[in-house]
């Protein structure tokens, strides 16, 4: 089976701009879920999509937002961006969730914000 | 809320040495998922073990070992003759409460092997 496919690997962006970053999960698997990886802050949970709802939610502001197509691809969106969301952003997929199963990662997108 | 403590930041040892990472976690809940992941230069999480929390066997795969203890909320990994490949950094994780807090990562450990 195919991994976890993330695009774009990277972006470059400038303050204020938005960004979309897409995942396509492990064909079978309906939960996909996001993760921000920073130096200062490590790994964490940003939201998690299950049959195009989202299921759990981390502590981050509205600027982060995310969707789930009937496919079970998702997509994470970031407005009004800021120095600080430079981060490698990681998609996980599993069968049916965070609560239960393993997650499996993609290679993430690394996103720079200038 | 869930806590994984990783407290050793960075580890170098000569290869074929064995070496030990650890990990403690927090958690109110009687059901819970530990996990460790590899997580190379390259930057993709790879996933190497799962475990519940009602199953404290131990685990071995090859070089790799794993000692879940809960009487102390410790999930040990061990690395048997290390080798140059096992350098990467390592992350403990915990999922727990229904996922709701997504899966939640220690810091992680840089495992540098040394030719």
């Amino acid at each position: 089976k195919a991994g976890v496919t993330q695009t774009p690997r990277y972006l470059i962006k400038t303050r204020g701009q938005q960004v979309t970053l897409s995942c396509s999960p492990i064909s079978g698997h309906r939960s996909v879920s996001w993760y921000q990886q920073t130096p200062g802050q490590g790994l964490q949970f940003l939201f998690e999509y299950f049959s195009e709802t989202q299921r759990n939610k981390g502590n981050f502001p509205g600027r982060f937002s995310g969707r789930q197509f009937s496919n079970s691809r998702s997509e994470m969106n970031v407005s009004t961006l800021e120095l600080g969301d430079s981060a490698l952003y990681l998609c996980a997929s599993s069968l049916r969730g965070v609560a239960t199963d393993t997650q499996y990662f993609g290679p993430g997108t690394r996103l720079t914000v200038l | 809320a869930q806590k994984v403590t990783q407290a050793q930041t960075e580890i170098s040892v000569v290869e074929k040495e064995d070496v030990t990472l650890d990990c403690v976690y927090e958690t109110r809940d009687t059901t819970y998922y530990l996990f460790w992941y590899k997580q190379p230069p390259s930057g993709e999480l790879v996933f190497l073990i799962r475990r519940n929390s009602f199953d404290e066997q131990n685990e071995i795969s090859g070089r790799y070992s794993w000692n879940f203890q809960k009487s102390t909320s410790s999930f040990n990994f061990t690395i048997t003759a290390s080798q140059v490949v096992d350098s990467a950094v390592y992350f403990c994780a915990l999922s727990s409460g229904g996922g709701a807090d997504g899966l939640t990562f220690g810091k992680g450990t840089h495992l540098i092997i040394q030719p």
